[in-house]
């Protein structure tokens, strides 16, 4: 059973382009979440998804950051027009749908440098 | 705001020495606090711990949680090389749908060989 997958595992832009990861699930899991590691800083919690739904985008900054979770494929969090401040590493989890206690299995995450 | 706190966030011993790693929280709609071992990759799941005074063990590592105190310590025993990492814990709350993370900023163990 294949864990979590992200890809890329590096990604290098300049600021003002679109930066784009990819989150794919452990099979059987339908839940996504995605967190942001700053340098120094712990893992800090993003959006929740579940398949076309967003249940909880708390953790995510107001503009520019979005996310989806399509019915088929990948769950993608999109950051349009990077800035510096969005260098960071960027996890996603999956956890199994239906459970009340489950642990949360994480990708090897995304690497985002912004130039 | 919900917060995780983790002491000390740093630590070095030698091989074969014990530690003891400490998580406090304050979190409404505690639902349970979870442990993950941290390397240059991703962060990987220990214990998930529910229940006040209910250690629960994996080899040389153990986990206990005081819901009174609001606190959860893991220890490692007979500590060796391979257990250098980032250790991060991690407090679950769940309100109606919402099953976030709270994550405290990790405790940085160095085992010198």
């Amino acid at each position: 059973n294949a864990g979590v997958m992200q890809n890329p595992r590096h990604l290098v832009r300049r600021r003002g382009q679109e930066a784009r990861l990819r989150c794919s699930p452990m099979k059987g899991h339908s839940h996504v979440y995605w967190y942001r590691q700053l340098p120094e800083e712990g893992l800090k919690f993003m959006v929740y998804l579940q398949k076309e739904n967003i249940i909880d985008e708390s953790g995510m900054p107001k503009e520019r950051f979005s996310a989806e979770f399509p019915k088929e494929g990948p769950s993608i969090l999109r950051i349009q027009q990077v800035v510096r401040g969005d260098s960071a590493a960027y996890f996603c989890a999956s956890s199994p749908s239906r459970s009340l206690y489950n642990e949360q299995f994480f990708g090897p995450g995304t690497r985002l440098t912004v130039l | 705001e919900d917060k995780v706190v983790q002491s000390p966030l740093s630590l070095v011993v030698h091989e074969g020495d014990t530690v003891t790693l400490n998580c406090s929280y304050e979190v409404t709609n505690f639902r349970s606090l979870l442990w993950y071992k941290q390397e240059k990759k991703a962060p990987t799941f220990l214990f998930m711990l529910t229940s006040s005074g209910i250690e629960k063990k994996s080899g040389r590592l153990s986990s206990i949680l005081d819901k009174k105190e609001l606190f959860s310590i893991l220890n490692i025993t007979a500590t060796q090389t391979g257990d250098s990492a980032v250790y991060l814990c991690a407090a679950h709350n769940s309100g109606g749908s919402n099953y976030k993370l709270t994550f405290g900023k990790g405790t940085l163990l160095t085992v010198n060989p």
